[in-house]
């Protein structure tokens, strides 16, 4: 079956780097976009951005362009995301997520990764 | 950038009864229109897909439709189980997310 399993919970400083990997079985890993999605506590749902895990091509939302890097290792079956210059605003549950072939829609979610930024 | 207003951000509903809540894109987004739940402390969960089309597995109390740049989602007859958050999401343009919509036990 489907899944996507992703890295444990981190806690870091104002400034550091943070690099969550999404683990993905039961499919073709090369064949379906990977999107980031993250929720700040209590907060609704924000679109990051994607990968395609075949080219490795990325599409970043503006407002992480500059502080997010996805990248993929397809031997492994993973994507990676990868944000730097944390602030305390970063303080959220990060999601990666699957995209099916109908209207783009995720149809496969990761379990959530809490990152808490703190001094 | 699209924009999704959703509405209302909150709703109290008994057991049984119909719930509508509503998403108005800021353009057109043709049907990329899509329907997810979420309890607390879990990923969201997809339920209708092309604005309209149900998720194999969602039961049929619940129901996506579009009128141009507005979209609705119904739910028949309220269970139990329903009791979460619901979100919009364009994908039409990149991605855009409404604000969300709780719906609580009145």
């Amino acid at each position: 079956q489907v899944q996507l399993v992703q890295s444990g919970a981190e806690v870091k400083k104002p400034g550091a780097s943070v690099k969550i990997s999404c683990r993905a079985s039961g499919y073709m890993f090369t064949g379906f976009y990977i999107h980031w999605v993250r929720q700040a506590p209590g907060q609704g749902l924000e679109w990051m951005g994607l990968i395609h895990p075949n080219s490795g091509d990325t599409n970043y939302a503006q407002r992480f362009q500059g502080r997010v890097t996805m990248t993929r290792d397809t031997s492994f079956t993973t994507a990676y995301m990868e944000l730097s210059r944390l602030e305390s605003d970063d303080t959220a549950i990060y999601f990666c997520a699957r995209v099916s072939t109908g209207y783009d829609a995720f149809d496969f979610w990761g379990q959530g990764t809490m990152v808490t930024v703190s001094s | 950038d699209i924009q999704m207003t959703q509405s209302p951000s909150s709703l109290s509903a008994s057991v049984g009864d119909r719930v509508t809540i509503t998403c108005r894109a800021s353009q057109t987004i043709s049907s990329y229109l899509n329907w997810y739940q979420q309890k607390p402390g879990k990923a969201p969960k997809l339920l209708i897909y092309g604005a309209s089309i149900l998720l194999s597995g969602v039961p049929s109390r619940f129901s996506g439709s579009e009128s141009g740049t507005d979209f609705t989602l119904t739910i028949s007859s309220l269970q139990p189980e329903d009791f979460a958050t619901y979100y919009c999401q364009q994908t039409y343009s990149a991605v855009t997310f409404g604000g969300g919509t709780k719906v609580e036990i009145k």
